[in-house]
C-alpha cells in the first residue's frame, strides 16, 4: 500500500513571498490533515478535511494561510505572504473510519 | 481542550536495560492514545495506539504502552533497548467522542540508547 506522498520536501522562500505544498493521502483515506511541525515542538493541526469539507480549521492563520481538497482525494495548502515564524516542517496526514493516522514525510519550510 | 504532556525532554538509557517514556494526557470523553516515532528528516511513523479494552497494548518493534485511567498515564515501555531505537518519541491523543480524530500532540522525548 502506497503511503501519504508529499511535494516539494524541502523548500527555502523570502518572507513575503507565496509558497504551496501538495499532499495525496492514501487511497480511500477520507480524512485528510495538515499539520505544523516548528523545530523542537509536537505536530500542531492546522486544518482537517472530511472528503472535501473542512471539519476544523480553528487553528489556521486564515490571513495568510489556506488549504483546499477540491476532488476528495489530493490537497494543497497556500501561504501568502510567508513570515520567518513560518519556517517549520508541513506534514500531511490521512486516515480512514478503521485505520490510525498515517503521515507523509513532510515538506521542510525555510523563510529567510 | 485536550492536551498531552511529556515531562522529559530527553532519556539516556544503556543498550539492554529496560526503557520508559512518560506521557500524561488531559481530555473530555473517552482518549484514544497513539505513540508515534520520528527519525531524522523522516515523517512520523505509528507505533501503537489503545482505544479500548485490554490496558497493555503491544505495538511495532517491541514496544508496548500501558494505559492507566485513574493516572491519565501512557507511557511508552521496551524490556530491552537498542541503539536503533534512538529517535524522538510523541505520544498523542484524540477525541473519538467528538468525531474529529484530529491528534493533540505532546511536545516529544528524544531517546538516547547508549552502546
Amino acid at each position: 500500500e502506497a503511503g501519504v506522498a508529499q511535494s516539494p520536501r524541502y523548500k527555502i522562500i523570502e518572507k513575503r513571498q507565496s509558497v504551496a505544498f501538495w499532499c495525496n493521502p492514501i487511497s480511500g483515506h477520507a480524512t485528510l490533515y495538515w499539520y505544523q511541525q516548528i523545530l523542537g515542538q509536537g505536530p500542531k493541526l492546522l486544518i482537517q478535511f472530511q472528503n472535501n469539507g473542512v471539519v476544523d480549521d480553528s487553528q489556521l492563520p486564515k490571513d495568510r494561510f489556506s488549504a483546499e481538497r477540491l476532488k476528495g482525494v489530493d490537497s494543497t495548502l497556500k501561504i501568502q505572504p510567508a513570515k520567518l515564524e513560518d519556517s517549520a516542517v508541513y506534514l500531511c496526514a490521512s486516515s480512514s473510519t478503521s485505520v490510525g493516522t498515517y503521515f507523509g514525510p513532510g515538506t521542510r519550510l525555510t523563510v529567510t | 481542550a485536550q492536551s498531552v504532556a511529556q515531562p522529559e525532554d530527553q532519556v539516556n538509557v544503556a543498550e539492554g536495560n529496560p526503557l520508559t517514556v512518560k506521557c500524561t494526557y488531559s481530555v473530555s470523553g473517552n482518549p484514544y492514545l497513539f505513540w508515534y516515532v520520528q527519525y531524522p528528516n523522516r515523517g512520523l511513523q505509528f507505533l501503537l495506539k489503545y482505544i479500548t479494552g485490554d490496558n497493555l497494548v503491544k505495538g511495532s518493534y517491541g514496544f508496548e504502552a500501558e494505559f492507566n485511567k485513574s493516572q491519565t498515564s501512557f507511557h511508552l515501555k521496551k524490556p530491552s533497548a537498542l541503539v536503533s531505537d534512538s529517535a524522538l518519541y510523541f505520544c498523542a491523543v484524540s477525541n473519538m467522542d467528538t468525531g474529529r480524530r484530529a491528534l493533540t500532540f505532546g511536545s516529544g522525548t528524544r531517546l538516547q540508547v547508549q552502546p
